[in-house]
């Protein structure tokens, strides 16, 4: 139990161009999910949390309007990269929680590459 | 500070040896750890979480001192599937919206 999926695992796109990564638990109903994002040699970093309903709570320095989060549904969450430039290519990994947001699942990953 | 310190590594280690990881954290009200596992270009997996008197989980030890903010995982009789990074995790309930803080991982090579 508790998978979640991420589409795609990995896209290259130009820069310039808009990116949609979807995130869902496949068989739990996720309350809240996650965005991380994580730099070769880095630590994961959290980029944004969004509970199912509401808009996203965006951790400080991660910019909103280029990053864009919809939580529609309660096993789907989707990040929009929009005017992707090469500095945001990165691995961006979605994880998804039940009652406890400390009890993560994660997905797969999604490796964006901007040229 | 950082909230949670990892040395890097690598770690090369050979075949069946036993090899220790070292976290500290920051964040005195954390009341949660775990160490997750992460393979190259995957995401994190749970491998173990981390409790006061200490857990052991086959050939993986944890130990975690809440004095010093110090956790520490053991591997012993290291097989090659061992290799990957270990992130040492913890929660951070007066964080706002960061439950989960992550350390940079410690990557640990075993060698046949």
């Amino acid at each position: 139990g508790a998978v979640v999926s991420q589409h795609p695992s990995w896209v290259i796109c130009k820069s310039g161009t808009s990116v949609k990564i979807e995130c869902r638990s496949l068989d739990f109903q996720a309350t809240t999910m996650f965005w991380y994002r994580q730099f070769p040699k880095q630590s994961l970093m959290l980029m944004a949390t969004s509970n199912e309903g509401s808009k996203a709570t965006y951790e400080q320095g991660v910019e909103k309007d280029k990053f864009l989060i919809n939580h529609a549904s309660l096993t789907l969450s989707t990040l929009t990269v929009t005017s992707a430039h090469p500095e945001d290519s990165s691995f961006y990994i979605c994880s998804a929680s039940g009652t406890s947001p400390y009890e993560q699942y994660f997905g797969p990953g999604t490796r964006l590459t901007v040229t | 500070r950082k909230e949670v310190e990892q040395d890097p590594g690598p770690f090369n280690v050979p075949e069946g040896a036993t090899v220790a990881f070292n976290c500290t954290y920051s964040n005195s009200a954390s009341q949660s750890f775990f160490w997750y596992r992460q393979d190259c270009r995957k995401e994190p997996k749970l491998l173990m979480s981390v409790y006061s008197s200490g857990n052991e989980d086959g050939r993986f030890t944890a130990q975690l001192n809440r004095a010093s903010q110090y956790i520490s995982l053991l591997i012993r009789d290291s097989k090659l599937s061992d290799s990957a990074t270990y992130l040492c995790v913890v929660t951070a309930p007066n964080s706002g919206n960061t439950p989960l803080v992550f350390g940079k991982g410690t990557r640990l090579s075993v060698i046949a």
